[in-house]
Order: structure tokens, then sequence, then C-alpha cells
């Protein structure tokens, strides 16, 4: 079985503060792992991903997140944060037999001026 | 525009009821995935299926049914509307197996 535990349900932030989005993960196989960001009002679209080879991924809008196996981790971070940031953030694992996305709660992420 | 299509974008619906949200995607992907999206509780899957023909249960399947008669389709529907069934859904679809989930605009269902 896999899960995802997202530390933190709200991330409150200044603009130009770093951002770090908290995600641990429980997997029985390597795992792909994935960041979501969601909009007010939208569906979820991918910031990154993890499947094999360098740990550090880099995704849109200056995201990115390191693979750590030992702590079985995968946090997203951002230097320095911006207005437009602000929205929820979900991190996802799949692996196993089915290979079926599994979601964790979501991190509202909120920048302040 | 390639993607997935879901419809209706919102729905108020009579408890009781039976409901069938659309899903269809021309990226030709092989598995294709129904989430419900609750205030903090995340997404969780409701029913998945790995390629046409096939479907299978997720987290929460009970008061739920899907069909994949072809690669383009996901039908999910609600037989008999409960309150509960308050949410809102999300298609996605994935290429194959371990590979990124596309998503939908979702649907926003309210059971009364």
């Amino acid at each position: 079985a896999q899960s995802v535990t997202q530390l933190g349900s709200h991330v409150s932030v200044s603009e130009g503060a770093l951002v770090l989005l908290r995600c641990n993960y429980s997997s029985s196989v390597p795992p792909y792992l994935f960041w979501y960001v969601q909009y007010p009002n939208q569906g979820l679209q991918l910031l990154l991903k993890y499947t094999t080879g360098a740990t550090l991924v880099k995704g849109i809008n200056g995201f990115e997140a390191e693979f750590k196996k030992s702590e079985t981790s995968f946090h997203l971070t951002k230097p320095s944060a911006h207005m437009s940031d602000a929205a929820e953030y979900f991190c996802a694992v799949s692996g196993g037999g089915s290979y079926i996305p599994t979601f964790g709660r979501g991190t509202s992420l909120i920048v302040h001026p | 525009i390639a993607g997935i299509t879901q419809a209706p974008t919102s729905q108020i619906l009579a408890a009781g009821r039976r409901m069938t949200l659309r899903c269809t995607q021309d990226m030709r992907h092989n598995a294709m995935y129904w989430y419900r999206q609750d205030l903090g509780l995340g997404l969780r899957l409701i029913h998945y299926s790995n390629t046409a023909g096939t479907t299978g249960k997720g987290e929460v399947p009970d008061g739920y049914s899907v069909s994949r008669a072809n690669t383009d389709d996901f039908p999910l529907t609600l037989a008999s509307a409960v309150p509960s069934q308050t949410s809102v859904y999300f298609c996605a679809s994935s290429r194959e197996r371990g590979t990124e989930a596309f998503f939908g605009q979702g649907t926003r269902l309210t059971v009364v």
C-alpha cells in the first residue's frame, strides 16, 4: 500500500520569502512522486515529477523538489514566494502493483504582501 | 485543445435521483480515474480503469459505478444520490500506469 502525508494544511509566507511545503510518502516499491497545484475553481496541474535519475527535480514557476529516499520525503521549495503562488498544493505518489496516483490532503499556500 | 472534458461543470441534484457525470479525453491515454475532492480530505479515488474494458474500485466506491467501453470515455454514475455525495468530482487520465495524471476542470455536485 502507498500513502502520502503532507505536513500542515496551511502554510503562510510573506512575498519574497522561502516556500517549503512538506511531503512524506510510504511505498513498498521505488515510487514515482509528483507535486500538483490547484488554483481556485480549477483542476490540478502538474508542477514537477520524480521518476528515476536525478533526485533534485525542477518544475514550472521556479519550484523544485528533492527526493530523499532515506527520509521518504519529497519536499517542495521555492526560493522567493510570489503572490501568484497562492494556491492549493498536492503531493502524490504512485507505485506498487497498480501504479494509481495516491494524493495527500493538500496544503494551502497563503502569500502575504 | 487536447485534454479532458468533464460535463456538467456544476449540478444541483435531488436526493434519490440518478446522475451520470461525463468524462472524455482525446489524448489516447490508457488509464483513467475518478476522484472526489472534499475540504480537508484531499482527493480520494472512487474508481479507476487501467485500459479500455477494465475497471476497478478505489478508496470510496460505494454508491458509484463506472464503465469504460472505449479509450476516450469514462462516465461516473450515481445510481441514487445521497447528500454525502455532495463534492467536487475530478476525472483524470494518464498515458500509462505510473506517469503523471492530467485532470479535467471538475464537476461541482450538490445533492439536496
